[in-house]
């Protein structure tokens, strides 16, 4: 069974920085390319970032590129993303997502983890 | 970027009922859109791909249609689980884009 679990998320001050990370199983996770997706609270989505199977080619949206830097480590079947120079409105449920090998519509997700920025 | 917008925003209908959920891009996508049910406090689940494949496990009631820059998403006879907000989905250029979503009422 494919299974997505992020972690990492919290409160955090803005210009701060945080580290979510997204553990994959049930799959071979060297083989799919992986994305991150977010939701302000009671918004629409928001994809964030792709990264291909081997980590070698990365896609970020305007709004964050400069600022966050998705990774993964296929060894550890484990998915980043680090977020540097945080902002209010980067406030969101982020959730990790695996598209099908070829594709990029999201065919598995992960339950989320909250970030907030706030003082 | 190309822009997904989905109309209604929000769809208030009855049990049984059929609806339609429109989604429009901004410029042409081909047949690469996806349809979602989200339910509060959970993940998005994906319905359909390539604008009018059911995705494995997904109940004969929903189907897509479309090409181009006009896409629909249909439930044939809502059911009491079908309540819940829908989200279109381009996949044929990086940025991907969503639309806003379409909240799904019981009437």
């Amino acid at each position: 069974e494919v299974q997505l679990v992020e972690s990492g998320g919290g409160i955090v001050q803005p210009g701060g920085s945080l580290r979510l990370s997204c553990a994959a199983s049930g799959f071979t996770f060297s083989s799919y390319w992986m994305h991150w997706v977010r939701q302000d609270p009671g918004k629409g989505l928001v994809w964030v970032s792709r990264i291909n199977n081997d980590g070698s080619g990365t896609v970020y949206a305007d709004s964050v590129k400069g600022r966050f830097t998705i990774s993964r480590d296929n060894a550890e079947n484990t998915l980043y993303l680090q977020m540097n120079s945080l902002r209010a409105e980067d406030t969101a449920v982020y959730y990790c997502a695996r598209t099908p090998i070829g594709y990029s519509n999201f065919n598995y997700w992960g339950q989320g983890t909250l970030v907030t920025v706030s003082s | 970027d190309i822009q997904m917008t989905q109309s209604p925003s929000t769809l208030s209908a009855s049990v049984g009922d059929r609806v339609t959920v429109t989604c429009r891009a901004s410029q042409s996508i081909s047949s690469w859109l996806a349809w979602y049910q989200q339910k509060p406090g959970k993940a998005p689940n994906l319905l359909i791909y390539k604008a009018s494949t059911l995705e494995s496990g997904v109940p004969s009631r929903f189907s897509g249609s479309g090409s181009g820059t006009e896409f629909t998403l249909t439930i044939s006879s809502l059911q009491p689980d079908d309540f819940a907000t829908y989200y279109c989905q381009q996949y044929n250029t990086y940025p991907i884009t969503f639309g806003q979503g379409t909240r799904l009422e019981i009437k």
